[in-house]
């Protein structure tokens, strides 16, 4: 069974511009979860999908948006980029009790 | 609040020595509680997952505890081997919908 994916694995950008991140969840899970976590912090929350809908939202300004597809994937995008974006974006999954977390997506802002 | 809090925050031990990281939490009603660990730049791995009536489960040198009244959690590293180095993350489910929350992490380095 695949994991959870996440595209691209790395991605570089300059202030003000636009970034997109993908996430595949593990067949089945309809819940998605976008994490950040900056260097040498620890994770924050930043989004949850459950079947199609956004259900919760952390602490971040509204540039930070996404949304859930029918097939279950998720985008999360971030808008106006600046430089303290820089992280790696974690998604999970999960389905009944269990959360899976895909590899990230490290974002660079130059 | 639903909230999870992970200490210390950072930790730096040498190599075969024990360690332990604790994890409180206020989430309520209360589901289950796993333990994570990850490696710089991946996602996080499960190690352990505890619920409401375990209150201790072993991993081969990571034994985990959970004291549901105090609400409490603490993961227990063994001789500790350089690879030990991660991040250690305690999540929280609650029982109620799907919703899980995530403490901030422990950041362990061990060195020779």
């Amino acid at each position: 069974e695949a994991g959870v994916t996440q595209s691209p694995t790395h991605l570089i950008k300059t202030r003000g511009q636009q970034a997109t991140l993908r996430c595949s969840p593990i067949s089945g899970h309809t819940s998605v979860y976008w994490y950040q976590q900056a260097l040498g912090l620890g994770l924050q929350f930043l989004l949850w999908y459950d079947e199609g809908e956004e259900r919760n939202r952390g602490n971040f300004p509204p540039r930070f948006s996404g949304r859930q597809f029918p097939n279950y994937s998720s985008e999360l995008n971030v808008n106006a980029l600046e430089l303290e974006d820089s992280a790696l974006y974690l998604c999970a999954s999960s389905l009944a009790g269990t959360v899976f977390f895909g590899p990230g997506t490290r974002l660079t802002v130059l | 609040k639903n909230q999870v809090e992970q200490s210390p925050q950072s930790l730096i031990i040498l190599e075969g020595k024990n360690c332990t990281l604790q994890c409180n939490y206020t989430v309520s009603p209360f589901s289950n509680l796993r333990w994570y660990k990850q490696d710089t730049g991946r996602g996080p791995v499960s190690l352990t997952i505890m619920t409401f009536s375990e209150n201790t489960k072993s991993n081969g040198r990571y034994t985990a505890t959970l004291d549901a009244d105090t609400k409490q959690s603490s993961l227990h590293i063994t001789a500790s081997q350089l690879s030990d180095s991660a991040s250690y993350i305690c999540v929280v489910r609650a029982n109620t919908g799907n919703q899980f929350y995530f403490g901030t992490g422990t950041s362990l380095t061990v060195i020779p």
